[in-house]
Formats: C-alpha cells, sequence, structure tokens
C-alpha cells in the first residue's frame, strides 16, 4: 500500500525528447513537491503545489513544467530533454510541518 | 555561507562504535529541523525530527545547539544496518525543506 508512488522508476531517453513523470499520494496530503538529486548527491526543490497550486518555482528551466489536476497527483513534464538532466528526481508529499514522505524516485538518464 | 553545511565523509566505523554528526545551518529563525536517512539508491526517509530540547529515540539522539547555529546526530552501538547517507533538513518557507548534501555513514565489520 504505497503512500507516494512514482512512475516510471526508470527512464532511458534521447536528447530533444519530450518525457512525463507521474506521481500519486494516498496520504491525503496537501503539498506536494518535485525535487531533483544530482549526480554528487545533491537534493535541490523544484516545485511545490499547495492543493493544485503552485506555491514554490525555484529557479528550474521552462522546459519543466509540473501539473497538479487534483492535490492527489502532481506530474513533471519535460520538453526538449538534455543530458544535464540526468538526475533522480524524487516527489514528495508533506502536510503543514510535518516532514516529507518520499516517492521510491524516477532515473532519468538522457543519452 | 551556505543554508546547511555537512561534512560528507565518509565516516567509517567498526560495529559497535558511538558516531557522531553536526551539521550547521545559517538561518537563525530556523525554529525545527530534521534528520532523514538515504540509502544507495533509495528515497530519503524521516529519521528524527529535532526540537529545541533535543530528541532521542533508542539509539538514535538528535540535539540542537541554537546559539551555535548547529544541529548533531548521534548513532550509539552501530549497527552493519546503520550504513547509510544522514541528511541534515530544515524548512524553508511554504513547507519547503532545504536538504544538507549528507553525510555518509559506513559500519565496518
Amino acid at each position: 500500500d504505497t503512500a507516494v508512488s512514482q512512475t516510471p522508476k526508470y527512464l532511458v531517453t534521447q536528447m530533444g525528447n519530450d518525457k512525463s513523470i507521474k506521481c500519486e499520494q494516498n496520504l491525503g496530503h496537501d503539498t506536494m513537491y518535485w525535487y531533483k538529486q544530482d549526480s554528487k548527491k545533491f537534493l535541490k526543490i523544484m516545485f511545490s503545489y499547495n492543493n493544485k497550486e503552485l506555491i514554490i518555482n525555484e529557479t528550474v528551466p521552462n522546459r519543466f513544467s509540473p501539473k497538479s489536476p487534483d492535490k492527489a497527483h502532481l506530474n513533471l513534464h519535460i520538453n526538449s530533454l538534455e543530458l544535464g538532466d540526468s538526475a533522480v528526481y524524487f516527489c514528495a508529499s508533506s502536510q503543514v510541518s510535518d516532514g516529507y514522505t518520499f516517492g521510491s524516485g524516477t532515473r532519468l538518464t538522457v543519452v | 555561507r551556505k543554508e546547511v553545511e555537512q561534512d560528507p565523509g565518509p565516516f567509517n566505523v567498526p560495529e559497535g562504535a558511538t558516531v557522531a554528526f553536526n551539521c550547521t545551518y545559517s538561518n537563525s529563525a530556523s525554529q525545527s529541523f530534521f534528520w532523514y536517512r538515504q540509502d544507495c539508491r533509495k528515497e530519503p526517509k524521516l529519521l528524527m525530527s529535532v526540537y529545541s530540547s533535543g530528541n532521542e529515540d533508542g539509539r538514535f539522539t538528535a540535539q540542537l545547539n541554537r546559539a551555535s547555529q548547529y544541529i548533531s546526530l548521534l548513532i550509539r552501538d552501530s549497527k552493519l544496518s546503520d550504513s547509510a547517507t544522514y541528511l541534515c533538513v530544515f524548512p524553508g518557507g511554504g513547507n519547503k525543506l532545504t536538504f544538507g548534501t549528507g553525510t555518509q555513514l559506513k559500519v565496518e565489520l
């Protein structure tokens, strides 16, 4: 009974392609996030949505577009993929000041 | 000064040892902190919350030194299964959490 699930787990694609990663949480949390973990293992926030509304948008290229159809889902669409986009992308959710619950990650490799 | 700084390690310790990590932070307004654990190729998982009075959970003790702006994590009687990366985390605005780069712990026989 996975709390935060994201798909796919692995994604290998060519430069220039467009791809999407999906995330769903069944915890009833109001806030969802996308984090990127690069090859140096540094976790950096990309976006945060609270109840379908965008509240955090860190300096992310506009090739990355999040979409939240409802508060249980937060998807990430990436246009014109570049080599530097290769990383692990983590979805997470939280409620107020609680800690996050993370999904298991999507390992994106751009070739 | 970076928002959060941690010694990346690795800390190589024998089983049964006591090991401590520190994490310094720059935002003096931060009220609560967290320690997360991340195993290789896995997602980060919440280990402990850190309050002003500190927090203890079994072999793990977390403390906050607000004057010197650091938090610490002490692990007693280390187990092989404690081998992981430990991430220091503090809240920013809008429910955002800022993560340190992590300290790698390797517990050896």
